[in-house]
């Protein structure tokens, strides 16, 4: 089936600007989650949503980022007056519930690469 | 000190060799263990899970101590197409969130 998709799969621009980054989980994940992950790095939690609340927003790095899944499916990260430190990859994975509460595997999408000028 | 620690690398071992990657992780709170394998300019994809009893996935080998807070992956008979980063990833008791480690590059060469 359909992995997790995420658009634009590539994204210039430049010095406080604001960009809107989606993303499309598998279909039925309840789970969905924001990375970003810098050159050299592992990937770095952003943010965690459980259905179309925020369970875990702990690794926002500012107020300048944001995150909605007003559905409870795709799910939209915000960046305002964007900075040339918020350049990266930015990742969405999802997990369906597994077995006593835990959660499954967590599926990366292919990310988008955000370049700030 | 970061949570989740691993050698980055390089390694560049010759086809057919055995390589060990380990790392350490400093939550000892932390509940479930991975690897992922991540290509250049591609997402992370689960390799395997990481249990205190040991597992094993054909020439991939993974070993857990929780007492040292210590993880391990054992790749028997490198073939280049094992060439890719390899990530440990721990995920904590209260939160489903992942925390990586910077990665080890491995390079199998011919």
């Amino acid at each position: 089936g359909a992995g997790v998709s995420q658009t634009p799969s590539n994204k210039v621009t430049e010095k406080g600007k604001y960009v809107e980054l989606r993303c499309d989980p598998i279909s039925g994940h309840t789970a969905l989650y924001w990375y970003r992950q810098s050159l050299g790095q592992g990937p770095e939690f952003l943010i965690y949503f459980q259905g179309t609340g925020a369970a875990d927003d702990s690794g926002l790095p500012n107020d300048r980022f944001f995150a909605v899944r007003p559905e409870g499916s795709v799910s939209t990260l915000k960046i305002q007056r964007t900075e040339r430190g918020d350049s990266a990859v930015y990742l969405c994975a999802s997990s369906s519930p597994g077995r006593g509460g835990s959660y499954d595997t967590q599926y990366f999408g292919p990310g988008t690469r955000l370049t700030v000028l | 000190r970061k949570e989740v620690e691993q050698d980055p690398g390089p390694f560049n071992v010759p086809e057919g060799a055995t390589v060990a990657f380990n790392c350490t992780y400093s939550n000892s709170a932390s509940q479930s263990f991975f690897w992922y394998r991540q290509d250049c300019r591609k997402e992370p994809k689960l390799l395997m899970s990481v249990y205190s009893s040991g597992n094993e996935d054909g020439r991939f080998t993974a070993q857990l101590n929780r007492a040292s807070q210590y993880i391990s992956l054992l790749i028997r008979d490198s073939k280049l197409s094992d060439s890719a980063t390899y990530l440990c990833v721990v995920r904590g008791g209260a939160t489903n969130k992942l925390i990586f480690g910077t990665g080890t590059l491995l390079a199998v060469q011919p």
